[in-house]
């Protein structure tokens, strides 16, 4: 199992904001990244030390980490969004650094 | 511009053999960790395992310890990933990546290949 928890699912309306969490002991000590899987392809960073954006991901993808949860944010989600979204957070003696995904829906 | 080219589908029966490979280029091969990523069907995304190019120094995820084997070959850019006796619940889609380090806080995963089918069926 995961040492990093999403939800396995969220849903919104296209233009809402999405928000998926990822808890986990080892937040507080280290940083947290996000990638991003659209179905059949590889994944795709998104969100890494934190809060920052990879060149060419657009601005509406956000993180933030406080304490043991770490929050992707989908500022204006759109119907191009929908996939899987993994944590990743990694330390000594974490043997499942990835967290269990979450799916995103937006319609 | 950096590539992860990873090599072709494979179906297999079980108990055979197979190793898969990762070319790179667009940067020196050396300078970097490669890891190996599995994804079951239908399932989340899973460490396997990593190697230092440099010196071939492998370490691995305890699930895998001893089922596969990561190595290199620096004349080629090519890291591998090697089965001697595959198993049924080995199918999945495997990728490679390169690994970005944030000192002590962390790493990540800029670089993917494209992935690599393994279908085990007896």
């Amino acid at each position: 199992s995961s040492e990093l928890t999403q939800p396995p699912s969220v849903s919104v309306s296209p233009g809402q904001t999405a928000r998926i969490t990822c808890s986990g002991e080892v937040l507080p000590k280290k940083f947290v990244y996000w990638y991003q899987q659209k179905s059949g392809q590889a994944p795709v960073l998104v969100i890494y030390e934190d809060n920052k954006r990879p060149s060419g991901i657009p601005e509406r993808f956000s993180g933030s980490s406080s304490g043991t949860v770490a929050t992707l944010t989908i500022s204006g989600a759109q119907v191009g969004d929908e996939a899987d979204y993994y944590c990743y957070s990694t330390d000594i003696g974490v043997d499942h650094p990835f967290g269990g995904g979450t799916k995103l829906t937006v319609l | 511009e950096v590539h992860l080219v990873q090599s072709g589908a494979e179906v297999k029966k079980p108990g055979e053999a197979l190793t898969i490979s990762c070319k790179v280029s667009g940067y020196t091969f050396t300078n970097y960790w490669i890891n190996w990523v599995r994804q079951m069907p239908g399932k989340g995304l899973e460490l396997m395992g990593r190697i230092d190019p440099s010196d071939s120094y492998s370490k691995y995820s305890p699930s895998f310890e001893g089922h596969v084997t990561i190595s290199t070959d620096k004349s080629i850019n090519t890291a591998y990933l090697q089965w001697n006796s595959l198993k049924a619940s080995d199918t999945g889609i495997y990728y490679c990546t390169r690994v970005e380090s944030s000192g002590s806080y962390g790493e990540y995963f800029q670089h993917w290949g494209q992935g690599t089918l393994v279908t085990v069926l007896s």
